[in-house]
């Protein structure tokens, strides 16, 4: 079974400030690992992923992961945050066997606070 | 491309009735779909995950008599409420994993529905 962890509940930044969103996952067999946006009255909407190779990830709208294998993390980062981006963020993990799919553990998501 | 849709976004029922929430991959064929709960400031949890043609894998805890899941075709996956309580009232989300693209290891997911149960 996996877990994931994201300690912060939530994150006030100031706009055009850099922001570091923390995941730590546990898993006794290999994960990806995912991060998801959720606007106010929205859908999931993937930011990134990592799946193999390169262990920095890049994803859309400025965002970028860093998958740290020995320190079983996953953290997210920005290095300007805008207004547009106050939204709750999860970091999600999940399996894969035999070419089959395996749902998602999310963590508890942060949400993102954008002070002008 | 990889849109998934849910019908209805939003119901309002009384407590006892049975209610229906409809995932469809619109431009793709999934396999797999998956069927998520969310509660308010929680985060997002499994409930199930649906293979078109066989019986849908309730996670531990998700009584399957209560929340009935089909899926009958590689586009359509549904989620049946069946004699609902005010503490089912939640945001169901389902997610679609595309026929064919082991490779892609990523799960679309549709905008939700919100369930209230008065």
């Amino acid at each position: 079974a996996q877990s994931v962890t994201q300690l912060d509940s939530q994150v006030p930044v100031f706009e055009e400030a850099p922001v570091e969103l923390r995941c730590n996952y546990s898993s006794s067999v290999s994960v990806y690992l995912f991060w998801y946006v959720q606007y106010p009255n929205q859908g999931l909407q993937l930011l990134l992923k990592y799946l193999s190779g390169s262990t920095l990830v890049k994803g859309i709208n400025g965002f970028e992961a860093e998958f740290n294998k020995s320190q079983t993390s996953f953290h997210l980062r920005k290095p300007s945050v805008h207004i547009s981006d106050t939204a709750e963020y999860f970091c999600a993990v999940s399996t894969y066997s035999g070419g089959g799919a395996d749902g998602l553990t999310f963590g508890k998501g942060t949400h993102l606070i954008i002070q002008p | 491309g990889a849109v998934v849709s849910q019908h209805p976004s939003r119901v309002i029922c009384k407590s006892g009735t049975s209610v229906k929430i409809e995932c469809r991959s619109l431009d793709f064929q999934a396999t797999t779909m998956f069927w998520y709960r969310q509660f308010p400031k929680k985060s997002l949890m499994l409930m199930a995950t649906s293979n078109e043609g066989s019986k849908a894998t309730y996670e531990q805890g998700v009584e399957k008599d209560k929340f009935l899941i089909n899926h009958a075709s590689l586009t359509l996956s549904t989620l049946t409420v069946t004699s609902a309580h005010p503490e089912d009232s939640s945001f169901y989300i389902c997610s679609a994993h595309p026929q064919g693209l082991a490779g892609v290891r990523e799960q679309f997911f549709g905008p939700g529905t919100r369930l209230t149960v008065l």
